[in-house]
């Protein structure tokens, strides 16, 4: 199995622009976790899905962020606007059931300008 | 309500010597358990699993740990450090408010040779 994946791997951008992450989950894993990491306030969890359906996205930290997942193998995490303080290394992860082990990609790591 | 704590933000071995990192959980119920480790700037990746069965759990590059109930603990131990363990561990206790994991805020470990 390849993995988790997510593209692009790196993303440099300007303050205002549209940034569209992407996730493909590890085939059979029905949720997806999306993760921001910083250095000032760790590993957050943004928004997670269980069968493509949000569950609980409490921690998208305001409306310039969302996230969709049209099926089973593709997830999106939108920022629009973009804003320096968005700078960050943004994990997905899917697990076969909520609770169990979640297996993670090699994150995108976004630099807003 | 689930927590985690990881009771040092970081811990420094010489290599050789054994690795001790300590995490406490608080659970209302029987927990599952994780260990992760980041290498810098990669993704995390799962190092054991604490699922209710054996108390004391075997993972990966000869880490282990073990679940301690009255304790409320569920340290990493491993009896001779690497320099290729240096990284960042994190302890996750599964049962948030929405059934996903709670991850811990991280231990970085350093090797000195």
């Amino acid at each position: 199995d390849a993995g988790v994946i997510q593209s692009p791997r790196h993303e440099v951008t300007e303050m205002g622009q549209e940034v569209t992450l992407r996730c493909k989950p590890i085939s059979g894993h029905n949720s997806l976790f999306w993760y921001r990491q910083t250095m000032m306030r760790g590993l957050e969890l943004l928004i997670y899905f269980n069968n493509n359906v949000p569950i609980d996205d409490s921690g998208m930290p305001e409306d310039r962020f969302s996230a969709k997942m049209p099926n089973a193998s593709f997830s999106t995490l939108k920022i629009q606007p973009s804003e320096p303080r968005d700078s960050a290394v943004y994990f997905c992860a899917s697990s076969k059931y909520r609770v169990n082990e979640q297996f993670f990609g090699p994150g995108t790591r976004l630099t807003v300008l | 309500a689930q927590s985690v704590t990881q009771l040092d933000s970081h811990v420094s071995v010489s290599e050789g010597t054994p690795v001790l990192l300590r995490c406490n959980y608080s659970s209302s119920y029987s927990p599952s358990l994780f260990w992760y480790v980041q290498h810098p700037n990669k993704g995390l990746q799962l190092l054991l699993k604490y699922t209710s069965a054996a108390t004391l759990v075997k993972g990966i590059n000869g880490f282990e740990a073990e679940f301690k109930k009255s304790e409320t603990s569920f340290h990493l131990t491993k009896p001779s450090a690497h320099m290729s363990d240096a990284a960042e561990y994190f302890c996750v206790v599964s049962g948030g408010s929405q059934g996903n994991l709670i991850f811990g805020k991280g231990t970085k470990l350093s090797v000195k040779p």
